[in-house]
């Protein structure tokens, strides 16, 4: 079972670049999320997706879009790379209810 | 939407002793509160949770407390370990309005045992 899978674990980009951060699930989990984190400043939430087909904004939305074509995949989308996104981005899924948040790896990304 | 403050952001106790992280929230309707461990260069993990209708819960040296009137939640580890060395974060999950469903989380804090 390999719960949440993200790929890549490292990127360097340049500034107005773009990249899509991949991430996939296999626990049949309805809710699927993505986490930034910033030294001092915790998790936060960039977008969310309650099902296929339905995604919202968190508290961290702009410059990132996604999508959520199938239950198992949730991928970020940056399309215009700046030095602010220079973060660690969590991918992070659970079934309805109060479920528990599984986090994958995580994947360091470095906007020069 | 739901906003919630983490103290201390740093903490260093002796291997033995007990260490008490504290959390805040803002939204009243919030009805889930986890906590996380995170080692060095490692994902989360969930070390325990609580319920809105549950005002205390513990598992072997971890604990935790709700209180809900005065909207803060901490977490107790008893006879701390190294291994317990990690950033530790709160968190609320919100049950209304925007914030339904979407789990808030705290600054962190960096919990150091001596051996």
């Amino acid at each position: 079972n390999a719960g949440v899978t993200q790929t890549p674990k490292f990127q360097v980009l340049k500034t107005g670049q773009s990249m899509t951060l991949q991430c996939a699930q296999d626990m049949n989990h309805e809710y699927m999320s993505w986490y930034r984190q910033d030294p001092g400043m915790g998790l936060r939430l960039i977008h969310y997706s309650v099902g296929a087909g339905i995604t919202d904004q968190g508290e961290v939305p702009n410059g990132y879009n996604v999508s959520r074509s199938t239950t198992e995949d949730f991928p970020l989308r940056l399309l215009s790379a700046a030095p602010s996104q220079t973060s660690v981005y969590f991918c992070a899924s659970r079934t309805s209810g109060f479920g528990e948040l599984f986090f994958g790896e995580g994947s360091r990304l470095t906007v020069l | 939407g739901e906003n919630v403050e983490q103290h201390p952001s740093t903490l260093s106790v002796q291997e033995g002793d007990s260490a008490v992280i504290k959390c805040t929230y803002s939204d009243s309707a919030s009805n889930y509160f986890p906590w996380y461990k995170q080692e060095l260069g490692k994902r989360p993990q969930l070390i325990i949770d609580i319920r809105s209708n549950v005002g205390e819960k513990k598992d072997q040296r971890i604990a935790v407390t709700l209180n809900k009137t005065a909207k803060h939640f901490s977490l107790h580890i008893t006879e701390t370990q190294p291994e317990d060395s990690a950033v530790y974060f709160c968190a609320a999950r919100g049950a209304g309005g925007t914030s339904y469903g979407k789990l808030t989380f705290g600054q962190g804090t960096i919990l150091t045992v001596h051996p």
